[in-house]
């Protein structure tokens, strides 16, 4: 079975340019989650959607951070304009009904 | 949410059982101790979840000690392939911000 696919799994850039981090949840499942992992900070909670709801954005870090979730098996992370700080390796997960979360295996991103 | 404490690190010799201890003293009745694992540039891995009872699959057991207030996950076998970060998580069934915390870095020895 395909697991959460994210892309792209690296991606450079230089800051004030805009990142666009993308994920398919796997299929049948209802719950998507934005995750950021950082040396610092660890793994932290971003946003998670519902039925392609946005439920609770409040670890999105700054109104640089958006999300969408057009349809039950796409999501985009976006940053604009990106910043050096945020540099971290991106994961999305996702769960169907009261089963456990099932993670990608993330996008590492550089700002530069 | 319940908060966890593992140790920070342990080393287990390729073939023997690896059994990484969990404290969650603050847990409460409908919060379920879930295990998930990273290994190197990888995403968390789910491992096994469970409420009161012991539980066992494929990967792994998980012994729940009966006042709930730790556990230990137990890989039988363990091999090099195994080494990671392990996350002990409490949370509700279902629950949805999981906090990792820091875990426990197993290294699994040849």
């Amino acid at each position: 079975d395909a697991g959460v696919i994210q892309s792209p799994r690296h991606e450079v850039t230089e800051m004030g340019q805009e990142v666009t981090l993308r994920c398919k949840p796997i299929s049948g499942h209802d719950y998507l989650f934005w995750y950021r992992q950082t040396m610092m900070r660890g793994l932290e909670l971003l946003i998670y959607f519902n039925n392609n709801v946005p439920i609770d954005d409040s670890g999105m870090p700054e109104d640089r951070f958006s999300a969408k979730m057009p349809n039950a098996s796409f999501s985009t992370l976006k940053i604009q304009p990106s910043e050096p700080r945020d540099s971290a390796v991106y994961f999305c997960a996702s769960r169907v009904m009261n089963q456990p979360q099932h993670f990608g295996d993330g996008t590492r991103l550089s700002i530069l | 949410d319940a908060k966890t404490t593992q140790p920070p690190s342990m080393d287990c010799a390729e073939g023997r059982a690896a059994n990484l201890p969990c404290n969650h003293s603050t847990i409460s009745g409908n919060e379920y101790v879930y295990w998930y694992r990273q290994i190197h540039s990888q995403g968390p891995q789910y491992i096994i979840h469970g409420l009161k009872n012991n539980e066992t699959n494929e990967m792994a057991s998980l012994i729940i000690t009966e006042d709930r207030k730790s556990s230990t996950l137990i890989l039988p076998h363990a091999t090099l392939r195994d080494t990671a970060v392990y996350y002990c998580i409490v949370g509700q069934t279902g629950a949805n911000n999981l906090f990792f915390g820091t875990g426990t870095r197993l290294t699994v020895i040849p």
